[in-house]
């Protein structure tokens, strides 16, 4: 089975600090991506990466950057944390080949203060 | 731009009951369509979803549902609800077009509420 981790289930940190979410997928998916997941919203595409140190912004980049140095790990980066950036995190994987099918990881669930 | 919107962010069936949860798309070129669950404090996970072959998709849990061109709907189905259906469901599309990589836009979601 595929497998999505992510490096935190909780995280909580201070306005202003740097925040790095890490993902990695074991099944080799060249396309992994980052949502939000708010009461409402749904999910918000933040960014995704179609390829090693390839990116493009979702429809909510702002706020937000990414890394993608190795095929199966995807990071995404809070450079200055604001407490509007309080949600749930979550990073996905698929490939082509699979039809889309997205496989996700178990969230994090950030809390800025 | 592609967009999905789905009709009603809370849904309430008796159990037993037709379960109907409502999408429509926005699309410039033919789409992929998927309709993923979230149960209570776990990830999300497929049901079910259309690739341009047959219209009506059979998913896991006896889901089903059926893409409309004429409507670009890609409404979810279940004949009788289960308390265990309880979840919130939510439905994404992406182009079938090369240039997007493969991006999955998400609706708002829907809560579904089964009562006994």
């Amino acid at each position: 089975d595929v497998k999505v981790t992510q490096s935190s289930r909780y995280l909580v940190k201070r306005t202003g600090e740097k925040v790095f979410l890490e993902c990695v997928q074991d099944m080799d998916h060249e396309n992994m991506f980052w949502y939000r997941q708010d009461p409402g919203l749904g999910l918000r595409l933040i960014y995704f990466s179609y390829d090693v140190k390839m990116k493009e912004k979702g429809d909510i980049p702002e706020g937000y950057s990414v890394s993608r140095e190795k095929k199966e790990r995807f990071s995404l980066i809070l450079e200055s944390a604001s407490t509007n950036q309080t949600s749930m995190y979550l990073c996905a994987s698929h490939t082509e080949a699979s039809g889309r099918k997205m496989f996700f990881g178990p969230g994090t669930r950030l809390t800025v203060l | 731009a592609q967009s999905v919107t789905q009709l009603g962010s809370h849904v309430s069936v008796s159990e037993g009951a037709l379960v109907l949860l409502r999408c429509n798309y926005s699309s410039s070129v033919p789409p992929y369509l998927f309709w993923y669950v979230q149960y209570p404090n776990q990830g999300l996970q497929l049901l079910l979803k259309y690739t341009s072959a047959a219209t009506l998709v059979k998913g896991i849990n006896g889901f089903e549902a059926e893409f409309k061109k004429s409507e670009t709907s890609f409404h979810l189905t279940k004949p009788s609800a289960h308390m265990s259906d309880a979840a919130e469901y939510f439905c994404a599309v992406s182009d079938h077009g090369s240039s997007n990589t493969g991006k999955l836009i998400f609706g708002q979601g829907t809560t579904l509420q089964v009562k006994p």
